[in-house]
């Protein structure tokens, strides 16, 4: 499985302004997926990460608010635009390997006052 | 798209008892269940899973059992411990590999001791 560095691990920020969270994987992946997990329920996928093609967003989110970058095969980054307090929650970014699920980052849990 | 439910919300055990978890989906397109545990402050971890060419799958006290045709699946914990206290997502998913996952709502063990 794969080893997954996400960074930051946590942040308070200010209604208004943006945050990008990066995640960096220590294998090449082809598809990268983010994820919001809002306290105490489950976790909703964001969008999938493809490189060198735009992300696929689910139901609920758009471009503007989430843009995803994907530069290469180990790395992505998601950014929350235009913070407000209900986009405090924890994002976590994770790949899925064939026969061993998911491998999360460690999330990212975001404040925004 | 599919959709998973997750029962019950909440489980309370005592130490040494049995736990189970029932999960139904709706995507007769899915053939890869995962079952994923978050203790508090953690990200979510791969416990254990099963594909649906299989109908049980166990390891040391955590099995898994699969019922294709009614489109559910259960997690099955024996002589549970303090330590098994977490939250527990199911999942169902069309293969692994890069394929949207969808999550159950989870489901709050605690075990006392």
């Amino acid at each position: 499985s794969a080893v997954i560095s996400q960074k930051p691990s946590r942040d308070i920020c200010q209604r208004g302004t943006s945050l990008t969270i990066q995640c960096q994987v220590d294998s090449q992946v082809t598809m990268m997926f983010w994820y919001r997990q809002q306290p105490g329920q489950s976790l909703t996928l964001i969008a999938t990460a493809n490189q060198g093609s735009e992300a696929t967003y689910e139901s609920g989110f758009v471009i503007d608010k989430f843009p995803i970058s994907r530069p290469n095969l180990t790395f992505s980054t998601l950014t929350v635009s235009n913070m407000s307090p209900e986009d405090s929650s924890i994002y976590l970014c994770s790949v899925e390997w064939t026969g061993v699920g998911y491998t999360f980052g460690s999330g990212t849990r975001l404040t925004v006052v | 798209g599919e959709n998973v439910e997750q029962h019950p919300s909440t489980l309370s055990v005592q130490e040494g008892d049995s736990a189970v978890i029932k999960c139904t989906y709706s995507d007769s397109a899915s053939n890869y269940f995962p079952w994923y545990k978050q203790e508090l402050g953690k990200r979510p971890q791969l416990i254990i899973d099963i594909r649906s060419n299989v109908g049980e799958k166990k390891d040391q006290r955590i099995a898994v059992t699969l019922n294709k045709t009614a489109k559910h699946f259960s997690l099955h914990i024996t002589e549970t411990q303090p330590e098994d206290s977490a939250v527990y997502f199911c999942a169902a998913s069309p293969n692994t590999g890069g394929f949207k996952t969808i999550f159950g709502a989870g489901t709050r063990l605690f075990v006392k001791a």
